[in-house]
């Protein structure tokens, strides 16, 4: 039962560099989500996905871009990393099936050091 | 906006009862979840309640509703080591994507 993979689980960023941490579901989600969690701040939603080839902005996009082309994959790119975006990120999906209680599964988290 | 809030610490003896308070503010919330973060590990749903419920039982957790506060708690019965946690109280509305988390509690079990 793999249910959320994300990679990698740890990175280390210069300033500015890029890159793209992965995830992907086998659940058939139609919904997924991108969430930062910062000490004693809680989740904050970056991104989030009604279904493949629709995103749309959560309460913190800035500094962050997504696609989702299938289904599974939800990829969350920083392009410039800067120390704000140091951080513990967190994928997760749901389902919209009628008479479900909306639990949110989640990854691992990939932990984000941007120096 | 919503919000939810939680205290962010709380310290019990092994063998106790454990109380983790949350209290929100969107009075269409649908869904009360509580879920649970070990170490290193992402979250996983301990247990849920409807909004039409005031109570639910669950093994050694138990759920309170007071739509009228909107306070929700999350009882721990023979608090054991392995509880150590951070605890999330989160809410959401059918029919939306949107799920507003709380801080988290983190609960430290002391033996």
């Amino acid at each position: 039962n793999a249910g959320v993979t994300q990679t990698p689980k740890f990175r280390i960023l210069k300033i500015g560099q890029s890159m793209t941490l992965q995830c992907a579901q086998d659940m058939n989600h139609n919904y997924m989500y991108w969430y930062r969690q910062d000490p004693g701040m809680g989740l904050k939603l970056i991104y989030y996905s009604v279904g493949a080839g629709i995103t749309d902005k959560g309460e913190v996009p800035n500094g962050y871009n997504v696609s989702r082309s299938t289904t599974e994959d939800f990829p969350l790119r920083l392009e410039l990393a800067a120390p704000s975006q140091t951080s513990v990120y967190f994928c997760a999906s749901s389902t919209s099936s009628g008479g479900n209680t909306g639990e949110l599964f989640f990854g691992e988290g990939s932990r984000l050091t941007v120096l | 906006g919503e919000d939810v809030e939680q205290s962010l610490f709380l310290s019990v003896r092994e063998g106790d009862s454990s109380v983790i308070n949350c209290t929100y503010t969107d009075s269409s919330s649908t869904y009360l979840y509580w879920y649970k973060q070990e170490p290193g590990a992402g979250l996983q749903l301990l247990t849920y309640i409807f909004s039409n419920m005031d109570m639910k039982q669950d093994q050694r957790l138990t759920v309170l509703l007071n739509k009228k506060d909107k306070h929700l708690s999350l009882r721990i019965a023979d608090t054991q080591t392995g509880d150590s946690a951070i605890y999330f109280c989160a809410e959401s509305t059918s029919g939306t994507y949107k799920y507003i988390f709380g801080t988290g509690t983190r609960l430290k079990v002391l033996a």
